[in-house]
């Protein structure tokens, strides 16, 4: 199974900060990965598709980008809502496969 | 509006069954792609299963054998049958759609989630 390595597993971030999360595949899979944002309690929710695809009704703010192995999602100012966990999926094979997660934490 | 509603979770012992359901609305089960998800009590998420519009089906290593992803076209339902439970399967179930888009997919609509607990 593919292995998808998340980093880092935490931040703490101000609100107009920009953060970058990364995940690296064990292995190439082209540009097949999303990015899922999870609040407590909730389902999660799809931000980015095919690595750099904005997601309908997704604020500008998200983007992903990255291809192969490395991929990175970017939040450009930091938002109250979107403090939460975040997950890459790589779905280039089967079992897909979820990183670990970053909680993005209110400095 | 595309609605997923979860149900038929609960408490089963170790070694025993219990069928999920996922009842769709705003769209169609069978020409969709369709997968499950499960989060364990303060993990991260593990994808399980997924079914496509044409049958085909694939699972997770972890469930393989014991876990079977289905469908009910009439009722625009989808099911997983969860046999042989461990404790280990103690999460919450997560039913999504997964949207084709070229080589990838999208999970773009989520249920609420329902909570499988295996203790004795």
């Amino acid at each position: 199974a593919i292995q998808m390595t998340q980093s880092p597993s935490s931040l703490s971030a101000s609100v107009g900060d920009r953060v970058t999360i990364t995940c690296r595949a064990s292995q190439g899979i082209r540009t097949d990965l999303g990015w899922y944002q999870q609040k407590p309690g909730k389902a999660p929710k799809l931000l980015i598709y095919a690595a750099s695809s904005l997601q309908s009704g997704v604020p500008s703010r998200f983007s992903g980008s990255g291809s192969g192995t490395d991929f990175t999602l970017t939040i450009s100012s930091l938002q109250p809502e979107d403090f939460a966990t975040y997950y890459c999926l790589q779905d280039y094979n089967y079992p897909w496969t979820f990183g670990q997660g970053t909680k993005v934490e209110i400095k | 509006e595309v609605q997923l509603v979860e149900s038929g979770g609960g408490l089963v012992q170790p070694g025993g069954s219990l069928r999920l359901s996922c009842a769709a609305s705003g769209f169609t089960v069978s020409s969709n792609y369709m997968s499950w998800v499960r989060q364990a009590p303060g993990k991260g998420l593990e994808w399980v299963s997924v079914i496509y519009s044409g049958g085909s089906t694939y699972y997770a290593d972890s469930v393989k054998g014991r876990f079977t992803i289905s469908r009910d076209n009439s009722k625009n339902t989808l099911y997983l049958q969860m046999n042989s439970l461990r404790a280990e399967d103690t999460a919450v179930y997560y039913c999504a759609r997964a949207r084709p888009v070229g080589y990838s997919y999208g999970l773009d609509y989520w249920g609420q989630g329902t909570l499988v607990t295996v203790s004795s």
